[in-house]
């Protein structure tokens, strides 16, 4: 069965733009969550998303958001770009019910670069 | 506090040998633990899962104990392959009404021919 797909794979944006970026989780999860990994530095837990709702939320500012549709695919959006925010951001999907653990599932990520 | 904490920080190894990455952790209630592998630039990859009652698991090169009285578990790689570098991460699992999941920074393991 088809993994944890994330688009774009690479991106470059300049400071101040903003940014979407899509994961689509395995089918049947129903949990998504987002990670941010920056060079050297261990996995920042950004949200998780199940059935559409905000379940959890780390501790990022609000310049990070997200959303979960019907389908379970979730997008996470970046608001006014930092040269801080370059990173590699992971999505991971997990838990067919939502409930019990199933461990996460990743994808590959996508690497965002802000010049 | 939920903490996991994994030594050393980086290894360099030659390809053939044997290495032990470690990860002590402060997650109660604990529920599981898994290592994972994560090659530069991409997502990682589980590699095992052990509960409380579990002491090893092993998968091909790779094997990982658990004593969940002292809270530490250990990966062990045998015959190390260039294709092992990467970073394996320790990612402990506690119930806090629903699932939550602690991660480690990570071991950065580079194999050299």
């Amino acid at each position: 069965k088809a993994g944890v797909t994330q688009t774009p794979r690479y991106l470059i944006k300049t400071r101040g733009q903003q940014v979407t970026l899509s994961c689509s989780p395995i089918s049947g999860h129903r949990s998504v969550s987002w990670y941010q990994q920056t060079p050297g530095q261990g996995l920042q837990f950004l949200f998780e998303y199940f059935s559409e709702t905000q379940r959890n939320k780390g501790n990022f500012p609000g310049r990070f958001s997200g959303r979960q549709f019907s389908n379970s695919r979730s997008e996470m959006n970046v608001s006014t770009l930092e040269l801080g925010d370059s990173a590699l951001y992971l999505c991971a999907s997990s838990s067919p019910l939502g409930k019990g653990d199933y461990g996460y599932t990743f994808g590959s990520g996508t690497r965002l670069t802000v010049v | 506090k939920n903490q996991v904490e994994q030594s050393p920080q980086s290894l360099i190894i030659l390809e053939g040998k044997n290495c032990t990455l470690q990860c002590n952790y402060t997650v109660s209630p604990f529920s599981n633990l898994r290592w994972y592998k994560q090659d530069t630039g991409r997502g990682p990859v589980s590699l095992t899962i052990m509960t409380f009652s579990e002491n090893t698991k092993s998968n091909g090169r790779y094997t990982a104990t658990l004593d969940a009285d002292t809270k530490q578990s250990s990966l062990h790689i045998t015959a190390s392959q260039l294709s092992d570098s990467a970073s394996y991460i320790c990612v402990v699992t506690f119930t806090s009404g629903t699932y939550k999941y602690i991660f480690g920074t990570g071991t950065r393991l580079k194999v050299l021919a």
